[in-house]
């Protein structure tokens, strides 16, 4: 099941302008990661925030995350060609089991220079 | 260096062929995940592992067979009863530590293709 949906489904930015991405999400969770996965590779790992953290930043990321509206936006600030990829979501619900993950449905990011 | 190695990188099956995907880490990791990716999808889970010989399904296990004998491997077959096996399959590792949670390490996927 796909427990995160991500928002829009496509974005498409000019290089240097900040790129926001939302996830909503259905159950309780113990944690909410973001992932970004360039064309054909795997994924990759970019943060975690947990349920009871607001934001958290890496670098040019930000997340946040609002558990009463079960919602979560990454946000890549002075975005770069490079930064083109797919960004998922993914949720550690409570109860499931360790810590297996449900993925979202993507956002497709292209940087335009 | 350490990470998680998924072989082949390119896999053709026959109808009615069993075939298995090859999954290595050497990351020391406890859980191992195997996921699948349909084009323009987010990925939906097989069957993961937190433990050695031991395993559960996820969401959609049907079709699939997996094994855990040893700690580094984590390989998983794709039986003749899956119907639509056309996909690109990642597999991933984590440590497990309870409700604090960890990010995965992905290998880079093996794209199989029905013929």
């Amino acid at each position: 099941s796909q427990q995160g949906e991500e928002d829009p489904q496509a974005l498409s930015i000019q290089e240097g302008e900040n790129a926001t991405m939302n996830c909503s999400y259905k159950t309780s969770i113990n944690n909410l990661q973001w992932y970004r996965q360039n064309s054909g590779r795997g994924l990759v790992h970019l943060i975690l925030i947990r349920s009871n953290e607001r934001e958290k930043h890496s670098g040019r990321l930000r997340v946040t995350l609002d558990t009463s509206k079960k919602s979560s936006s990454l946000l890549i600030t002075a975005s770069r060609a490079a930064d083109t990829a797919s960004y998922f979501c993914a949720t550690a619900p409570v109860g499931g089991g360790g810590n297996k993950l449900t993925f979202g449905t993507g956002t497709q990011l292209k940087v335009e220079l | 260096d350490g990470g998680i190695t998924q072989s082949p990188k390119y896999l053709f099956r026959k109808e009615g062929q069993n075939v298995t995907l090859s999954c290595e880490q050497n990351l020391n990791h406890d859980a191992m995940y195997w996921y699948r990716q349909d084009p323009g999808q987010g990925l939906r889970l097989i069957y993961y592992s937190q433990i050695v010989n031991d395993f559960q399904k996820g969401d959609i296990a049907e079709g699939y067979s997996v094994s855990r004998e040893k700690k580094e491997s984590f390989p998983l077959t794709v039986t003749s009863a899956q119907k639509n096996p056309t996909a690109f399959y990642l597999c991933a590792s984590s440590i497990v530590a309870g409700f604090k949670g960890y990010g995965y390490t992905f290998g880079s996927g093996t794209r199989l293709t029905v013929v």
